[in-house]
C-alpha cells in the first residue's frame, strides 16, 4: 500500500524479554516520527529522524528504548527489558520534512504492544 | 512546552446533531494548531488546522478557530453523521516535528 506501514499489529511479550517494532514509511519521505499513545491519553512524541540521523530523541523515556533508521528508509524501535508500563500503541509517522507545524505527517495504525 | 487539554469524553450524539469539542492550549510564542482525528481501525490523520491567530480552520464540514485571547482552538460541526463517530485530538507544535496532543475525545453519533 502507500500508506505508513507498521509491524507487528500485535505483540504480547513477557516482562523482561527484548522487543522490535517496524516502521515503513512512505516513500520518499525523509523525516520520520515514533509517538507512543498509552490507554486515554493522546501520543507523545519519542523520537524524530532527518534521514538516517535521530535529530531529536529527548522524548524516548529512558536507555532501554532505542532507535534506528540506517538507510533512512525503513525505521525500527526496540524496546529492551520490557515492563509492564511499557504496554502502550506505537505509533510511525512519515512525512516529506520536518512538517510537524503544518499537520501534514502521515500516520501508520500503530503497534500495540502489551507486556505481561 | 506546548500542551494541549481537550474535553474529556465520550460524548454520545443523535444524527444530524451539534457537535462541540472545546481545546485549550499553553505554549510559548504562537503555536500553530491542529485537530486530528482517528476512524475505527485507521491511523491518525489531519482533519483541520490553522497556523495563526484568527485563522479558521474547516474541513468536512467541521471548523475551529484559532483564538489568542483565550488560547482556544474548538472543535465545531453544526450536523453530524453517523460517519462521524471517531477519535478527535487536538494538538499544537511550535516547530516542525514535534507535536503535542491532548488526551481525545471519544465521539459516538447514532442513527
Amino acid at each position: 500500500g502507500a500508506g505508513v506501514s507498521q509491524t507487528p499489529s500485535n505483540k504480547v511479550t513477557e516482562k523482561g524479554k527484548y522487543v522490535e517494532l517496524r516502521c515503513d514509511p512512505i516513500s520518499g519521505h525523509t523525516a520520520l516520527y515514533w509517538y507512543r499513545q498509552s490507554l486515554g491519553q493522546g501520543p507523545e512524541f519519542l523520537i524524530y529522524f532527518q534521514g538516517t540521523g535521530a535529530a531529536d530523541d529527548s522524548g524516548l523515556p529512558n536507555d532501554r528504548f532505542f532507535a534506528v533508521r540506517p538507510e533512512g528508509s525503513v525505521s525500527t524501535l526496540k524496546i529492551q527489558r520490557t515492563e509492564r508500563g511499557d504496554s502502550a500503541v506505537y505509533l510511525c509517522a512519515s512525512s516529506l520534512m520536518g512538517q510537524a507545524n503544518t499537520g501534514e505527517l502521515f500516520f501508520g495504525e500503530g503497534s500495540r504492544l502489551t507486556v505481561l | 512546552g506546548n500542551s494541549v487539554t481537550q474535553m474529556e469524553g465520550p460524548v454520545t450524539l443523535s444524527e444530524e446533531a451539534f457537535l462541540t469539542i472545546n481545546c485549550t492550549y499553553t505554549a510559548t510564542g504562537y503555536p500553530s494548531l491542529f485537530w486530528y482525528v482517528q476512524y475505527p481501525g485507521e491511523g491518525l490523520q489531519l482533519l483541520l488546522k490553522a497556523t495563526k491567530a484568527d485563522d479558521k480552520g474547516s474541513n468536512k464540514g467541521f471548523e475551529a478557530t484559532y483564538r489568542k485571547e483565550t488560547t482556544s482552538f474548538h472543535l465545531e460541526k453544526g450536523s453530524v453523521q453517523v460517519s462521524d463517530s471517531a477519535v478527535y485530538f487536538c494538538a499544537s507544535s511550535s516547530n516542525d516535528y514535534k507535536l503535542s496532543f491532548g488526551a481525545g475525545t471519544t465521539v459516538t453519533v447514532r442513527a
